[in-house]
């Protein structure tokens, strides 16, 4: 039974530039949570999927955009990217409202 | 609004000793709460968690929590720590509204088990 998978593991971009990272739910789920984990710190929530839109949002800017498939598959795009958006990106997914996430290993974002 | 607060950034213990690592939480809401571990370069693993009845919650790998809602807190706590116990450990509180659940983490409690 696979867990939930990340794409890239690791990332490496320029100020200004656009990303797209990727996130496959563990089976049987259909609700998919973003979260930025700054170094040394705790997760933030980004944005949460279910059904296709977003449904929670954190307090991110605009630049942080997403995007749920049909198949519960989900896109985290940050634009104009900055120094500071350097972290690990988070994929959790779970079913439902249901509690306790799977989470993905990550993508290591480098802005340079 | 929710939150959770980790105060011990690291924890050094020796090996074979007991160690606790405190959370409190605050919300307005009944809660669900959580403890993840997170080894180096890796995503977080779900520990244990509360959702109801019995207060007191335990993982496989000896750690155990207890749920106190007169303290708002939920400590975790193994009796013997091992090497491998050394990772940074997240307290998450969840509530459950509106049909979904908005989930909270703490900054994090490094543990390091000394040999």
């Amino acid at each position: 039974d696979a867990g939930v998978t990340q794409s890239p593991t690791h990332l490496i971009k320029t100020r200004g530039q656009q990303v797209t990272l990727r996130c496959s739910p563990k089976s049987g789920h259909d609700t998919v949570s973003w979260y930025q984990q700054a170094l040394g710190q705790g997760p933030q929530f980004i944005f949460q999927y279910y059904e296709e839109e977003e449904r929670q949002r954190g307090n991110f800017p605009d630049r942080f955009s997403g995007h749920q498939f049909p198949n519960y598959s989900s896109e985290l795009n940050v634009n104009a990217l900055l120094l500071g958006d350097s972290a690990l990106y988070l994929c959790a997914s779970s079913l439902g409202g249901g509690a306790g996430y799977t989470f993905g290993s990550g993508t290591r974002l480098t802005v340079v | 609004a929710q939150s959770v607060t980790q105060l011990d950034s690291q924890v050094p213990v020796f090996e074979e000793a007991p160690v606790e690592l405190r959370c409190n939480y605050s919300s307005s809401v009944s809660v669900y709460l959580f403890w993840y571990v997170q080894y180096p370069n890796q995503g977080l693993q779900l520990l244990l968690k509360y959702l109801s009845g019995s207060t007191l919650v335990e993982s496989i790998n000896g750690f155990e929590a207890e749920f106190n809602k007169s303290q708002t807190s939920f400590h975790l706590r193994k009796p013997s720590v091992h090497i491998s116990d050394t990772a940074e450990y997240f307290c998450a509180v969840s509530s459950h509204s509106g049909g979904y659940q908005k989930v909270t983490f703490g900054t994090g409690t490094k543990l390091q088990v000394i040999p």
